[in-house]
């Protein structure tokens, strides 16, 4: 079945880069996603990225795919305080399927 | 555009109870999902409808029951309440089947 794994935490400095990396396991998936949930909150998506593209750069936000390896990256650079937050990396099957298959989440802190 | 709104936010119900959670999605939307976010299991989907018409199931009992209107709105039941079903229950629409946008949830705390 599918799997989207991700590390639990990450902390950084304001004003620097934030990298957070997730692995999937599905092959067939179609689209990757990027959301962001602040406490007390449902999700907002951020960004996402076809399968067949290797980079989505919006804004601040940078995304990375590695498809041979199922390696996905989201980039927020100068990170401020209002960052902070959970971000979960999700994956969608192909075109026929709504349903998102997440991560558990990486919360970023953010020290001022 | 007015976002995804969910109602209740909060609801606080016993064992053994049933609950009815209710969605509208963005206007123009007719996809809608749900999904249940717990601290153990992270967020699961439960279904998914379009047209009116269940797309999809995850893994979850049957207790767990859905229905679409024609305008689209959507309803979850959860009937025989147990504690484990406690979770931030997210709806989430599309109109593209690309981009889904969440509610900001219903927090049910089951006692």
């Amino acid at each position: 079945g599918e799997d989207v794994e991700q590390s639990l935490f990450l902390s950084v400095r304001e004003g620097d880069s934030s990298v957070i990396n997730c692995t999937y396991t599905d092959s067939s998936s179609t689209y990757l996603y990027w959301y962001k949930q602040e406490p007390g909150a449902g999700l907002q998506l951020l960004t996402y990225i076809f399968s067949n593209m290797d980079m989505k750069q919006d804004q601040r936000l940078t995304v990375l795919l590695n498809k041979k390896d199922k390696h996905l990256s989201l980039r927020i650079a100068d990170t401020q305080t209002g960052d902070s937050a959970i971000y979960f990396c999700a994956e969608k099957e192909g075109a026929g399927s709504y349903q998102l298959t997440f991560g558990k989440g990486t919360k970023l802190s953010v020290i001022p | 555009k007015a976002g995804v709104t969910q109602t209740p936010r909060y609801l606080i119900k016993t064992r053994g109870q049933q609950v009815t959670l209710s969605c509208s999605p963005i206007s123009g939307h007719r996809s809608v999902s749900w999904y249940q976010q717990t601290p153990g299991q992270g967020l699961q989907f439960l279904f998914e409808y379009f047209s009116e018409t269940q797309r999809n199931k995850g893994n979850f009992p049957g207790r767990f029951s859905g229905r679409q209107f024609s305008n689209s709105r959507s309803e979850m039941n959860v009937s025989t309440l147990e504690l484990g079903d406690s979770a931030l229950y997210l709806c989430a629409s599309s109109f593209d089947r690309i981009e889904q946008f969440f509610g900001p949830g219903t927090r049910l705390t089951v006692l």
